[in-house]
């Protein structure tokens, strides 16, 4: 079954506010990643995180890996109608052939 | 540019009937998935393969079936579809030591 919890579930925000979506195990992780699914597209990858603690940044994203790797957020700084889509994070089951599962996903949509 | 193709995009078809949905993709990776997908939810995994002639059922339970005689091509079959079937059918492909998925743009499927 599911590995992560992902929330919020949905999230509905005004140009220009902030925005955070936050995945939490029960288990520590190896790694975790983050995609993006634009309405009628297909998931894009945006970044994996594999440190604990690590925090990376891609230009209004910021990621985070919390210290115990057990949980992980995506922060968007000053939302624009081009981040609207379904966030996702993804992590590598921790048994068999540890194949890759989703969490529940973000749905962002945000006001003009 | 990721290179992993699904056809068809789009198909309608009668109950009872048997389908074949094809990916393939050209950038040599072992590891590809099948994932079902529900409008604005999230992915469930059905199917997942390592390798030419390794193929493990997913989270969800499927009434599909894969197969995997050539690293590029991971055909998924219905033997009867059913209108449950109606859904959204996301392929994905991982390279060895790489973690990013590259998906397909997904065949939408309705079942009449």
């Amino acid at each position: 079954g599911q590995q992560v919890m992902q929330i919020p579930q949905y999230q509905h925000v005004q140009e220009g506010e902030d925005f955070t979506t936050y995945c939490n195990s029960s288990t520590t992780l190896s790694n975790i990643q983050w995609y993006k699914q634009r309405p009628g597209g297909h998931p894009v990858f945006l970044i994996q995180l594999v440190k604990s603690g690590e925090v990376k940044k891609q230009k209004r994203l910021t990621f985070q890996f919390g210290e115990a790797k057990k949980n992980s957020s995506l922060h968007i700084t000053a939302t624009q109608t081009t981040d609207v889509g379904t966030y996702f994070c993804a992590v590598q089951r921790d048994t068999g052939r540890r194949a890759l599962t989703f969490g529940s996903g973000t749905r962002l949509q945000v006001q003009p | 540019e990721a290179d992993i193709y699904q056809t068809p995009r789009y198909l309608v078809i009668g109950t009872g009937k048997k389908i074949t949905l094809e990916c393939s993709q050209t950038m040599g990776h072992d590891k590809m998935y099948w994932y079902q997908q529900d409008p604005g939810m999230e992915l469930h995994l059905i199917h997942y393969s390592y390798g030419v002639n390794s193929t493990e059922k997913g989270d969800l339970s499927s009434e599909s079936t894969v197969s995997r005689i050539r690293t590029e091509h991971f055909p998924l079959t219905l033997e009867s579809a059913r209108p449950s079937h109606t859904s959204q059918y996301l392929c994905a492909s991982i390279g060895t030591g790489n973690t990013e998925a590259f998906f397909g743009q997904g065949t939408r499927l309705t079942v009449v």
